[in-house]
């Protein structure tokens, strides 16, 4: 299956560490990446490979990978944070390109 | 400055054409893919296409063979077409550059630079 699977939302206490999980068969051949979208926005790549972020990122931005799953970590959020985060694989078997379904982060 | 500019019809009626058409600037393809990912209202991100600077092009079969991507390299522009257009295709298009390779044991995929983004609103 090329589907990837996230919770729809999750919150998170201001300065608190959330963690948001992707699963799905492509990520057992390949990294997830994690972008970050706000409304009205495009997505921002916020991580990507086995442990890289884009200049400008914040360190607060981790990712890690075990097996099907894909995490991507939020350490000490801040109110701009708030948004939704969507992972984004490939699936080899017909080489495209695949998204998870979202999750909205809401900053408490 | 590394950018996406992307541009196109924003209404259509359905059976019509959507035509999109997304301009590398600051940089040289070569070695990039350029993907198109739409976002339906209220809705999740959906990987359309993607082709690369040879003309080699993947697309995502649940559109069913009415997207086309193709390329200009002399005027270092990428299109999308999208045929035969419902209701369903209404949708922000996003052009993306895409980057993959191979990192022992995985390979990594990632979209580093995206368009702004076209609105496109199919209605009769």
């Amino acid at each position: 299956s090329s589907e990837l699977t996230q919770d729809p939302a999750v919150s998170v206490a201001l300065g608190q560490t959330v963690r948001i999980t992707c699963q799905g068969d492509s990520l057992r051949t390949y990294y997830a990446s994690w972008f970050q979208q706000k409304p009205g926005q495009a997505p921002i790549l916020v991580f990507y490979g086995k442990n890289n972020r884009p200049s400008g990122i914040p360190d607060r931005f981790s990712g890690s990978s075990s097996g099907n799953t894909a995490s991507l970590t939020i350490a000490g959020a801040q109110a701009e944070d708030e948004a939704d985060y969507y992972c984004n694989s490939r699936d080899s078997s017909d080489n495209r390109g695949v998204f998870g379904t979202g999750t909205k982060v809401t900053v408490l | 400055q590394v950018q996406l500019q992307q541009w196109g019809a924003g209404l259509l009626k359905p059976s019509e054409t959507l035509s999109l058409t997304c301009a590398v600037n600051g940089w040289s393809f070569t070695n990039y893919y350029v993907s198109w990912i739409r976002q339906s209202p209220g809705q999740g991100l959906e990987w359309i296409a993607e082709i690369n600077d040879s003309g080699s092009a993947s697309y995502n079969p649940s559109l069913k063979g009415r997207v086309t991507m193709s390329v200009d390299t002399s005027r270092n522009q990428f299109s999308l077409n999208l045929t035969s257009v419902t209701v369903a295709d209404t949708a922000v298009y996003y052009c993306a550059r895409s980057i993959w390779g191979r990192h022992p044991p995985y390979f990594y995929y990632y979209m580093d630079v995206w368009g702004k983004g076209t609105a496109v609103t199919v209605s009769s």
